[in-house]
């Protein structure tokens, strides 16, 4: 059984660009979630998919956007990015969409916004 | 809206020692689900121990155990004997049982085992 596996692990990007970040689920899970973790900080929601619809967003502006595929991996786009985007982005994998509770995370991709 | 907050940003302890990490929360909610993650250097977020609120027998999980009390909102982890590998950020989360899959985190916990 794969674990959830994100890439890339680092990248470096210059504001007013765009970054796309991928994530693969745990074999099985059909539910994704994105997390932003500022430094020193904990992880804050951006949004949730299950089966390649989005249900659930956090206190996140449009330009951060989603998809998830059919084989349940899934991309975190940003555009125009800030220097404030600078932070790890945690990709997790669950069962399915009801809330009993674990949560499965990759190791995440560290972005730097220069 | 729910929030978490962890008023220890970082402890220390010896190795064997126990270690008493401290979080409370703020819900109108009656039925939710509380956590413990772990973050080593590694990144990866790594799930403690669950406790979820209608059950008002503690959860414990080897040397982890928590010290739910549903009427003061508060959520203690305690981790027995700790080990070196103990090392690590240590989050408190909240989740709904509705709605999206979203976890709500403490500041967090800097957790330092010393030999």
């Amino acid at each position: 059984e794969t674990g959830v596996t994100q890439s890339p692990t680092h990248l470096i990007k210059t504001r007013g660009q765009q970054v796309t970040l991928r994530c693969s689920s745990q074999s099985g899970h059909n539910t994704v979630s994105w997390y932003q973790q500022a430094l020193g900080q904990g992880p804050q929601f951006i949004f949730q998919y299950y089966r390649e619809e989005e249900n659930g967003r956090g206190n996140f502006p449009p330009r951060f956007s989603g998809l998830q595929f059919p084989n349940y991996s899934s991309e975190l786009n940003v555009n125009a990015l800030e220097l404030d985007d600078s932070a790890l982005y945690l990709c997790a994998s669950s069962w399915d969409r009801q809330n009993t509770g674990e949560l499965f995370f990759g190791e995440g991709s560290r972005l730097t916004v220069l | 809206a729910q929030t978490v907050t962890q008023s220890q940003p970082e402890m220390s302890v010896q190795e064997a020692e126990t270690v008493t990490l401290s979080c409370t929360y703020d819900t109108s909610e009656n039925n939710y689900y509380l956590f413990w993650y772990k973050q080593p250097p590694s990144r990866q977020m790594i799930l403690v121990i669950r406790q979820e609120a209608y059950k008002q027998q503690n959860a414990t999980e080897n040397r982890f155990s928590v010290n739910f009390q549903k009427a003061a909102k508060s959520f203690s982890l305690k981790i027995s004997d700790s080990q070196l590998g103990d090392t690590a950020m240590y989050f408190c989360a909240f989740m709904n049982t509705w709605g999206a899959q979203k976890l709500v985190f403490g500041q967090g916990t800097r957790l330092t085992i010393n030999p």
